[in-house]
């Protein structure tokens, strides 16, 4: 079945510094793989998406290239601001008939300190 | 315009009783998915509807569970004889329609289970 790897957190970075989670998927045919952050409090928000090999989804600074050759959606920013602190889930979206099913990593919990 | 919506917030109830949760999609969005998720995990996937009916409900963990749709559109989730196990976070989205990859999600049903 389908699955989705993500690094362990906390990570902690100083604000200002550069920002990679790593993700790597599990899944046959050609699935769709997002991003959603979950802020202190708040329900889970679509941060960013791809739905093909080699594109690149953007949104608020963050990145993350969608690589088939390394099944791997990893999660960038160049310089994180405290006001990044969150939960990040990455997610697959099963490409095969017409349900859209998300597929979720654990998480990674990302504090940003002055 | 208005997201997805869920009530309560809050539920705690005790083992052995019954609960309902209740989800309003955004309007037009024909797609509705819960999900439940537990402390320190990602949402994991319990049922998804397209239109009224059930299209998908793999993801139920027993007979206990049920969510019905029945005009298309508000969905309640239906647990029966509740253990200390099923308390999560029960998240709904919403999504455009059949095929549509993205999905919105509401702030949650926070159960707790005594």
């Amino acid at each position: 079945g389908n699955s989705v790897t993500q690094m362990e957190g906390p990570v902690t970075l100083s604000e200002e510094a550069f920002l990679t989670i790593n993700c790597t998927y599990t899944a046959t045919g050609y699935p769709s793989l997002f991003w959603y952050v979950q802020y202190p409090g708040e329900g889970l928000q679509l941060l960013l998406k791809a739905t093909k090999a080699d594109d690149k989804g953007s949104n608020k600074g963050f990145e993350a290239t969608y690589r088939k050759e390394t099944t791997s959606f990893h999660l960038e920013k160049g310089s994180v601001q405290v006001s990044d602190s969150a939960v990040y889930f990455c997610a697959l979206s099963d490409s095969s008939g017409t349900a859209s099913k998300l597929t979720f990593g654990t998480g990674t919990r990302l504090q940003v300190t002055l | 315009g208005a997201g997805v919506s869920q009530t309560p917030s809050n539920k705690v109830t005790e083992k052995g009783k019954y609960v309902e949760l209740r989800c309003d999609p955004i309007s037009g969005h024909t797609a509705l998915y819960w999900y439940r998720q537990s402390l320190g995990q990602g949402p994991e996937f319990l049922i998804y509807f397209q239109g009224t009916g059930a299209a998908d409900d793999s993801g139920l963990p027993n007979d206990r569970f049920f969510a019905v749709r029945p005009e298309g559109s508000v969905s309640t989730l239906k647990i029966q004889r509740t253990e200390r196990g099923d308390s999560a976070v029960y998240l709904c989205a919403s999504s455009p329609g059949a095929g549509s990859k993205t999905q919105y999600f509401g702030p949650g049903t926070r159960l707790l289970v005594l």
